[in-house]
């Protein structure tokens, strides 16, 4: 297995369009995290889900952004209308849901600049 | 007040020199976490602690739940240890979200 995989790696794109990024969890990884950060800060969550479930939704995702994962395997953060402040590094991370410490595994992220 | 404080922020060294970052929290915690990002992003996890101490290689990890600190040591510095080290707390089971530093960027000096 190759860990937590991100596409794209880095996206430029103008202040307007609408950006999709993909994430692939490792696979035997039931649960599956969207975390922002900004330069210079942690990382700040953002969603989370258990397998195709949404669990859990920060108040830092306004209605522009939508995260999904169908089958309960990849996961897809999409934002529409992006504006100057979406700038930032989109990171991913997955875990393994069978109790014990919650140890989250991390992608290369996807670095996002809206221009 | 940030829940997860790291201190420094900044920290310039010369090569083989013994370098501590610290990590202070004030949440109830199941486990810490030590991460390192290097530029370009990526994060990858060094340590995960509920107690007492870690070693791997030149990294040694350390938690005092009691005081709600956690120190992470490197020995005989190198410049590709220079990364953010980020520190994230995980609090008790009924949430699985971190609580991440804003990390302390390390910068080794041949």
């Amino acid at each position: 297995d190759t860990g937590v995989s991100q596409n794209p790696r880095h996206k430029i794109t103008k202040r307007g369009q609408n950006v999709t990024f993909r994430c692939d969890p490792i696979s035997e990884h039931n649960r599956l995290y969207w975390y922002r950060q900004t330069l210079g800060q942690g990382p700040e969550f953002l969603t989370y889900f258990q397998n195709e479930a949404q669990l859990e939704k920060s108040r830092l995702l306004s209605d522009r952004f939508s995260a999904e994962r169908p089958k309960g395997s990849f996961s897809t953060l999409e934002i529409q209308r992006t504006e100057q402040g979406d700038s930032a590094m989109y990171l991913c991370a997955s875990s393994l849901g069978a109790g014990g410490p919650n140890i989250q595994y991390f992608g290369a992220g996807t670095r996002l600049s809206v221009l | 007040k940030n829940e997860v404080e790291q201190s420094p922020q900044n920290l310039t060294a010369q090569e083989g020199e013994f370098i501590t970052i610290n990590c202070s929290y004030s949440v109830g915690i199941s486990a810490l976490h030590w991460l390192q990002q290097h530029p370009g992003g990526g994060i990858v996890s060094l340590f995960m602690l509920s107690s007492g101490k870690k070693k791997h290689g030149r990294l040694i990890a350390t938690i005092n739940i009691q005081e709600k600190h956690s120190s992470l040591h490197i020995t005989a510095s190198h410049p590709r240890d220079s990364a953010v080290y980020i520190c994230a707390v995980l609090p008790p089971s009924g949430t699985y979200k971190y609580i991440f530093g804003t990390g302390t960027r390390l910068k080794v000096l041949a």
